[in-house]
């Protein structure tokens, strides 16, 4: 069975423009969840679409969006980059996104910011 | 508030044990997990345990729960250099609906030859 996708695995951006990520879970998984992941902060949640319904969002700014398709597939969107959003973006899927469902990870998407 | 703590360094000889710590706060938490990043690699899923459990062993990896001390370890058996990571210990809880994992900040592990 093959594992989370993320593309892409790099990207080099500049102030002030827009950036999509995208992340394929696992087949059959419904639940797709996005992390942040940098030096100083740590990895910390960004939001969790289960059936294309956003059910869960941390504690970002609304540059930080998201979307899910009819088949699990996920985007996130950050709008009008700054140098702090550079990071390590990470996608996790699970069956049903449950507090007792295990999550797994794809190899991260890595956001430079100029 | 939720938190995981977890020092940051620790550094074995290969053929040793590792003992990796952890204390969390919440005492709801439900699942315990490990996580294992190596550079430039996404998370990878090491072991978990339920909080109804005192110890889980799988292969080389032993996880033990102190519930009363909220406090976790994970223990590496025969520590080997491929096993030179980042180790991240994440607590999730059944609340209603989904709850996103908390981590830790990670405790880089660095095994020496």
């Amino acid at each position: 069975k093959a594992g989370v996708t993320q593309t892409p695995r790099y990207l080099i951006k500049t102030r002030g423009q827009q950036v999509t990520l995208s992340c394929s879970p696992i087949s059959g998984h419904r639940s797709v969840s996005w992390y942040q992941q940098t030096p100083g902060q740590g990895l910390q949640f960004l939001f969790e679409y289960f059936s294309e319904t956003q059910r869960n969002k941390g504690n970002f700014p609304g540059r930080f969006s998201g979307r899910q398709f009819s088949n699990s597939r996920s985007e996130m969107n950050v709008s009008t980059l700054e140098l702090g959003d550079s990071a390590l973006y990470l996608c996790a899927s699970s069956l049903t996104g449950g507090g007792t469902d295990t999550q797994y990870f794809g190899p991260g998407t890595r956001l430079t910011v100029l | 508030g939720e938190d995981v703590e977890q020092s940051l360094f620790l550094s074995v000889r290969e053929g040793d044990s590792s003992v990796i710590n952890c204390t969390y706060t919440d005492s709801s938490s439900t699942y315990l997990y490990w996580y294992k990043q190596e550079p430039g690699a996404g998370l990878q899923l090491l072991t978990y345990i339920f909080s109804n459990m005192d110890m889980k062993q799988d292969q080389r990896l032993t996880v033990l729960l102190n519930k009363k001390d909220k406090h976790l370890s994970l223990r590496i058996a025969d520590t080997q250099t491929g096993d030179s990571a980042i180790y991240f210990c994440a607590e999730s809880t059944v609340k209603s609906g989904n709850t996103p994992l908390v981590f830790g900040k990670g405790t880089r592990l660095s095994v020496i030859a």
